[in-house]
């Protein structure tokens, strides 16, 4: 079984600031892995995704994740922190070819950015 | 259609009526994707279909909860007898069979409100 741990429900940093979200995973097979981004009143939208190639993630909007096996962790990271980051992140995992669960999401950080 | 479109995006009802909520996912899209997401809970699975089928429904809450899928295409989450605690939104996702290499693509969401 698979499952997400986002540590901080809420995270709150100034603008141009060093944003760093946490994600630990607990997966039975190497997983996949996902970042979500979700603005108030829509869907998730997705920032980038880990699919056992470069352990180095690039995603959209200035946004990075780091693969690292042996700390079970796919932590997100932005250098520099824009207003209009603020929103609800989801860290996500799948197991491939882990049948019909989906995803399993985390619960959720709200960024919260100051000026 | 360009993305997944979910209906009504907002719906009060009376405790106790019955809802239907619509999914229309992307075209081409054969594996879709129901959660329900509360205030501070992040997103609960609630069911997965591809094509028609739904090989797991375990993650719908109770039996008042039913979900088809016709055509491969559009899909319907009913919710008889609601409750107060059926109070959330609800979003849908599709994505190609390999789900896990593509991420999902969300809908914006069903926000439903029982009163």
């Amino acid at each position: 079984a698979q499952s997400v741990t986002q540590l901080g429900s809420h995270v709150s940093v100034s603008e141009g600031a060093l944003v760093l979200l946490r994600c630990n995973y607990s997966s039975s097979v190497p997983p996949y892995l996902f970042w979500y981004v979700q603005y108030p009143n829509q869907g998730l939208q997705l920032l980038l995704k880990y699919t056992s190639a470069a352990t180095l993630v690039k995603g959209i909007n200035g946004f990075e994740a780091e693969f690292k096996k042996s700390e079970t962790s796919f932590h997100l990271t932005k250098p520099s922190a824009h207003m209009s980051d603020a929103a609800e992140y989801f860290c996500a995992v799948s197991e491939p070819g882990g049948g019909a669960d989906g995803l399993t999401f985390g619960k959720g950080t709200h960024l919260i950015i100051q000026p | 259609g360009a993305g997944v479109s979910q209906s009504p995006s907002n719906k009060v009802t009376e405790k106790g009526k019955d809802v239907e909520l619509r999914c229309d996912p992307i075209s081409g899209h054969t594996a879709l994707y129901w959660y329900r997401q509360s205030l501070g809970q992040g997103l609960e699975f609630l069911i997965y279909f591809q094509g028609n089928s739904a090989p797991d429904k375990s993650g719908l809450p109770s039996d008042r909860f039913s979900a088809e899928r016709t055509g491969g295409s559009v899909s319907t989450l009913t919710i008889q007898r609601t409750q107060q605690e059926d109070s959330a939104v609800y979003l849908c996702a599709s994505s190609f069979r390999d789900r896990e290499i593509y991420g999902y693509t969300f809908g914006s969401g069903t926000r439903l409100t029982v009163v």
